[in-house]
Protein backbone atom coordinates (compact mmCIF):
# COMPACT_ATOMS: atom_id res chain seq x y z
CA UNK A 1 0.00 0.00 0.00
CA UNK A 2 0.92 3.78 -0.65
CA UNK A 3 2.04 5.57 2.89
CA UNK A 4 1.10 8.77 3.27
CA UNK A 5 2.91 11.10 6.18
CA UNK A 6 1.66 14.18 6.93
CA UNK A 7 3.34 16.91 8.20
CA UNK A 8 3.23 18.56 11.34
CA UNK A 9 0.88 16.57 12.91
CA UNK A 10 -0.26 19.65 14.95
CA UNK A 11 0.43 23.60 14.46
CA UNK A 12 -0.44 26.80 16.49
CA UNK A 13 -1.14 29.66 14.17
CA UNK A 14 -3.06 33.37 14.32
CA UNK A 15 -5.36 34.88 12.31
CA UNK A 16 -3.32 36.16 9.12
CA UNK A 17 -0.53 33.65 9.22
CA UNK A 18 0.50 31.81 6.04
CA UNK A 19 0.09 28.47 6.71
CA UNK A 20 1.84 25.02 5.15
CA UNK A 21 1.37 22.16 5.73
CA UNK A 22 3.46 19.32 3.23
CA UNK A 23 2.50 15.15 2.27
CA UNK A 24 4.37 12.83 1.44
CA UNK A 25 3.83 9.97 -0.22
CA UNK A 26 6.01 6.55 -0.29
CA UNK A 27 6.12 6.21 -4.11
CA UNK A 28 5.50 8.22 -7.08
CA UNK A 29 1.57 9.34 -7.34
CA UNK A 30 1.71 11.54 -10.22
CA UNK A 31 -0.87 14.09 -9.46
CA UNK A 32 -3.02 11.85 -8.36
CA UNK A 33 -3.58 13.75 -4.58
CA UNK A 34 -6.80 15.46 -2.86
CA UNK A 35 -6.51 17.96 0.17
CA UNK A 36 -9.86 17.34 2.85
CA UNK A 37 -10.72 19.84 5.60
CA UNK A 38 -12.90 18.41 8.29
CA UNK A 39 -14.45 20.21 11.60
CA UNK A 40 -15.49 18.32 14.07
CA UNK A 41 -18.21 16.50 13.92
CA UNK A 42 -18.63 17.10 9.94
CA UNK A 43 -17.89 15.15 7.19
CA UNK A 44 -14.58 15.84 4.98
CA UNK A 45 -14.76 18.69 2.99
CA UNK A 46 -12.96 18.19 -0.68
CA UNK A 47 -10.74 21.20 -0.91
CA UNK A 48 -8.25 20.68 -3.66
CA UNK A 49 -8.16 17.96 -6.05
CA UNK A 50 -5.57 16.09 -8.43
CA UNK A 51 -2.56 18.22 -6.13
CA UNK A 52 -3.70 21.94 -7.22
CA UNK A 53 -7.29 22.23 -8.90
CA UNK A 54 -9.34 24.52 -6.40
CA UNK A 55 -12.89 23.07 -5.57
CA UNK A 56 -15.66 25.51 -6.66
CA UNK A 57 -16.52 27.75 -3.70
CA UNK A 58 -12.99 27.53 -1.83
CA UNK A 59 -11.96 30.64 -1.11
CA UNK A 60 -8.44 31.38 -3.45
CA UNK A 61 -6.19 31.61 0.06
CA UNK A 62 -6.18 27.71 -0.01
CA UNK A 63 -3.68 26.53 -3.03
CA UNK A 64 -2.08 23.27 -3.47
CA UNK A 65 1.12 22.35 -5.59
CA UNK A 66 3.40 19.15 -5.86
CA UNK A 67 3.85 15.99 -7.89
CA UNK A 68 5.66 13.17 -8.23
CA UNK A 69 5.72 12.15 -3.88
CA UNK A 70 6.37 15.93 -2.23
CA UNK A 71 2.87 17.99 -1.78
CA UNK A 72 2.01 21.02 -0.37
CA UNK A 73 -1.32 22.13 0.71
CA UNK A 74 -1.02 26.41 1.67
CA UNK A 75 -3.07 28.80 3.70
CA UNK A 76 -2.13 32.02 2.38
CA UNK A 77 -4.14 34.24 4.76
CA UNK A 78 -5.67 31.74 8.16
CA UNK A 79 -9.07 33.24 8.44
CA UNK A 80 -11.15 32.09 11.95
CA UNK A 81 -13.11 30.04 9.90
CA UNK A 82 -9.91 27.80 8.74
CA UNK A 83 -9.38 25.99 12.25
CA UNK A 84 -9.95 22.29 10.85
CA UNK A 85 -7.83 19.34 10.74
CA UNK A 86 -6.60 18.44 7.13
CA UNK A 87 -5.97 15.34 5.68
CA UNK A 88 -4.07 14.30 2.19
CA UNK A 89 -5.22 11.29 0.09
CA UNK A 90 -3.45 9.71 -2.80
CA UNK A 91 -5.77 8.33 -5.52
CA UNK A 92 -3.15 7.17 -7.03
CA UNK A 93 -3.87 3.98 -5.99
CA UNK A 94 -6.92 1.53 -6.53
CA UNK A 95 -6.62 0.97 -2.34
CA UNK A 96 -6.88 4.78 -1.32
CA UNK A 97 -4.91 5.90 1.69
CA UNK A 98 -5.22 9.38 3.80
CA UNK A 99 -2.38 11.11 5.53
CA UNK A 100 -2.95 10.56 9.81
CA UNK A 101 -4.21 14.89 9.21
CA UNK A 102 -3.23 17.80 10.35
CA UNK A 103 -5.09 20.03 13.07
CA UNK A 104 -4.65 23.67 12.69
CA UNK A 105 -5.67 25.10 15.85
CA UNK A 106 -5.44 28.91 17.33
CA UNK A 107 -2.33 30.55 18.65
CA UNK B 1 -30.33 19.03 -3.83
CA UNK B 2 -27.74 16.48 -3.15
CA UNK B 3 -28.09 13.69 -0.18
CA UNK B 4 -25.71 11.54 1.16
CA UNK B 5 -27.75 9.48 4.36
CA UNK B 6 -26.07 6.51 6.12
CA UNK B 7 -28.40 4.33 8.49
CA UNK B 8 -27.79 0.80 9.78
CA UNK B 9 -24.60 1.84 12.37
CA UNK B 10 -25.39 0.84 15.99
CA UNK B 11 -24.14 -1.56 19.31
CA UNK B 12 -22.71 -5.02 18.36
CA UNK B 13 -20.96 -7.52 20.11
CA UNK B 14 -17.56 -8.62 18.57
CA UNK B 15 -17.88 -11.34 16.14
CA UNK B 16 -21.09 -9.66 14.99
CA UNK B 17 -22.49 -8.48 11.66
CA UNK B 18 -24.24 -5.23 10.73
CA UNK B 19 -25.21 -3.43 7.26
CA UNK B 20 -24.81 -0.48 6.67
CA UNK B 21 -26.85 1.19 3.76
CA UNK B 22 -26.30 4.54 1.96
CA UNK B 23 -29.15 6.58 0.30
CA UNK B 24 -28.34 9.15 -2.15
CA UNK B 25 -30.94 11.33 -4.30
CA UNK B 26 -29.45 14.16 -6.80
CA UNK B 27 -26.32 12.83 -7.56
CA UNK B 28 -26.69 10.94 -10.65
CA UNK B 29 -25.42 7.92 -8.56
CA UNK B 30 -25.44 5.02 -11.41
CA UNK B 31 -22.63 7.17 -12.98
CA UNK B 32 -20.03 7.46 -10.27
CA UNK B 33 -17.36 4.97 -8.40
CA UNK B 34 -18.53 4.82 -4.69
CA UNK B 35 -16.59 4.90 -1.23
CA UNK B 36 -16.94 4.16 2.21
CA UNK B 37 -14.77 5.84 4.11
CA UNK B 38 -14.25 5.48 8.04
CA UNK B 39 -13.06 7.17 11.27
CA UNK B 40 -12.63 5.98 14.55
CA UNK B 41 -13.46 8.01 17.39
CA UNK B 42 -10.64 10.77 17.81
CA UNK B 43 -8.50 9.29 15.08
CA UNK B 44 -7.93 10.08 11.43
CA UNK B 45 -9.72 9.04 8.09
CA UNK B 46 -9.22 5.53 6.89
CA UNK B 47 -10.62 4.34 3.09
CA UNK B 48 -12.61 1.24 3.50
CA UNK B 49 -14.13 0.34 -0.03
CA UNK B 50 -14.57 1.78 -3.40
CA UNK B 51 -17.49 0.06 -6.01
CA UNK B 52 -17.38 1.42 -9.54
CA UNK B 53 -20.39 2.74 -11.05
CA UNK B 54 -21.19 -0.90 -12.57
CA UNK B 55 -20.39 -2.76 -9.79
CA UNK B 56 -18.20 -4.32 -11.51
CA UNK B 57 -14.90 -3.19 -9.65
CA UNK B 58 -14.38 -3.60 -6.10
CA UNK B 59 -11.89 -2.50 -3.68
CA UNK B 60 -10.89 -3.14 0.21
CA UNK B 61 -8.78 -1.82 2.51
CA UNK B 62 -6.89 -4.89 3.85
CA UNK B 63 -7.91 -3.89 7.15
CA UNK B 64 -11.85 -5.16 6.11
CA UNK B 65 -10.76 -7.86 3.14
CA UNK B 66 -12.57 -11.32 3.99
CA UNK B 67 -14.73 -9.69 6.40
CA UNK B 68 -16.45 -6.91 4.79
CA UNK B 69 -18.70 -6.52 1.27
CA UNK B 70 -19.86 -3.51 -0.45
CA UNK B 71 -22.09 -3.34 -3.22
CA UNK B 72 -25.13 -1.02 -4.65
CA UNK B 73 -28.25 -0.82 -6.33
CA UNK B 74 -27.98 1.66 -9.00
CA UNK B 75 -32.06 1.20 -9.26
CA UNK B 76 -32.52 2.52 -6.31
CA UNK B 77 -29.49 5.45 -5.64
CA UNK B 78 -28.33 3.27 -2.63
CA UNK B 79 -24.76 2.08 -1.45
CA UNK B 80 -24.47 -1.03 0.97
CA UNK B 81 -21.72 -2.39 2.99
CA UNK B 82 -22.08 -5.75 4.75
CA UNK B 83 -19.71 -5.95 7.33
CA UNK B 84 -18.88 -9.37 9.37
CA UNK B 85 -16.87 -10.60 12.27
CA UNK B 86 -16.55 -7.34 13.55
CA UNK B 87 -13.79 -6.52 16.04
CA UNK B 88 -13.42 -3.50 18.44
CA UNK B 89 -11.16 -1.79 15.85
CA UNK B 90 -14.09 -1.83 13.31
CA UNK B 91 -15.79 0.94 15.81
CA UNK B 92 -15.58 3.99 13.81
CA UNK B 93 -18.09 6.68 11.94
CA UNK B 94 -18.69 5.39 8.58
CA UNK B 95 -19.43 7.62 5.83
CA UNK B 96 -20.04 6.92 2.20
CA UNK B 97 -18.56 9.36 -0.38
CA UNK B 98 -19.55 9.98 -4.54
CA UNK B 99 -16.10 10.01 -6.19
CA UNK B 100 -15.41 12.27 -9.17
CA UNK B 101 -13.19 11.97 -12.01
CA UNK B 102 -11.81 8.67 -10.75
CA UNK B 103 -9.91 10.27 -7.77
CA UNK B 104 -11.71 12.54 -5.34
CA UNK B 105 -14.64 12.29 -3.24
CA UNK B 106 -16.60 15.62 -3.43
CA UNK B 107 -20.23 14.69 -1.68
CA UNK B 108 -20.25 12.83 1.26
CA UNK B 109 -22.80 11.57 3.95
CA UNK B 110 -23.11 12.79 7.76
CA UNK B 111 -22.08 9.66 9.01
CA UNK B 112 -23.32 6.42 10.65
CA UNK B 113 -21.47 5.33 14.19
CA UNK B 114 -20.64 1.44 14.83
CA UNK B 115 -19.81 0.49 17.99
CA UNK B 116 -18.26 -2.79 18.60
CA UNK B 117 -18.51 -3.95 22.20
CA UNK B 118 -19.10 -6.78 24.53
Amino acid sequence: DIQMTQSPSSLSASVGDRVTITCRASQNINNYLNWYQQKPGKAPKLLISAASTLQSGVPSRFSGSGSGTDFTLTISSLQPEDFATYYCQQTYSTLRTFGHGTKVEIK
Amino acid sequence: EVQLVESGGGLVKPGGSLRLSCATSGLAFRYYTMNWVRQAPGKGLEWVSSISDSGHHIYYADSVKGRFTISRDNANNSLYLQMNSLRAEDTAVYYCAREIGGSSSDYWGQGTLVTVSS
